[in-house]
């Protein structure tokens, strides 16, 4: 059975450029949830979707966007990128909501000059 | 203060040696995930709790809920079970939960 696939693994943009995120799921998870992984703030929820409905949304700007398909697979978008915004992108899928087992991708490294 | 505290944040053991990691949360949780993560970024997770206790070969994880206390504990440790350990909680219920986590314990073993 394949994992959590994110596209692209790595990529460089510039200040006040856009990027797009893809998370696939494993086959058969409905729940798709991101994450940022910074040095300085560590892991830190970015927002969870499940059967193509946002469930819940953490503390980043309206500049973070993301969506859900209904083959499950997800996208999140940052525009107007800013230095800070340099991290490891995370996404993970689950079974059900809330309570169910975490299977996570390799990550998406982004790097903003 | 955060919501989710890890103690030790680094460890360093010896191959054979009993290890615990321990993780104390301020607010109701409804699970609490233990989760390991390799240099070059992956996460695998290890467990999830919403009580009691977990084993998976030389892994368990513990759970009091009225302490909000978490103990990841690794029997017989090995250089690859070197990594951090993350300790992350989900607070809340339904729409209006979401996972915080602790900020990791890298482990180091040795030879």
């Amino acid at each position: 059975k394949a994992g959590v696939t994110q596209t692209p693994r790595y990529l460089i943009k510039t200040r006040g450029q856009q990027v797009t995120l893809s998370c696939s799921p494993i086959s058969g998870h409905r729940s798709v949830s991101w994450y940022q992984q910074t040095p300085g703030q560590g892991l830190q929820f970015l927002f969870e979707y499940f059967s193509e409905t946002q469930r819940n949304k953490g503390n980043f700007p309206g500049r973070f966007s993301g969506r859900q398909f209904s083959n499950s697979r997800s996208e999140m978008n940052v525009s107007t990128l800013e230095l800070g915004d340099s991290a490891l992108y995370l996404c993970a899928s689950s079974f059900g909501t809330y309570t169910g087992e975490l299977f996570f991708g390799e990550g998406s490294r982004l790097t903003v000059l | 203060k955060n919501e989710v505290e890890q103690s030790p944040q680094n460890l360093t053991a010896q191959e054979g040696e009993f290890i615990t990691i321990n993780c104390s949360y301020s607010v109701g949780i409804s699970a609490l995930h233990w989760l390991q993560q390799h240099p070059g970024g992956g996460i695998v997770s290890l467990f999830m709790l919403s009580s009691g206790k977990k084993k998976h070969g030389r892994l368990i994880a513990t759970i009091n809920i009225q302490e909000k206390h978490s103990s990841l504990h690794i029997t017989a440790s090995h250089p690859r079970d070197s990594a951090v350990y993350i300790c992350a909680v989900r607070v809340g219920t339904g729409t209006a939960s979401k996972l915080t986590f602790g900020t990791g314990t890298r482990l180091q073993v040795t030879l």
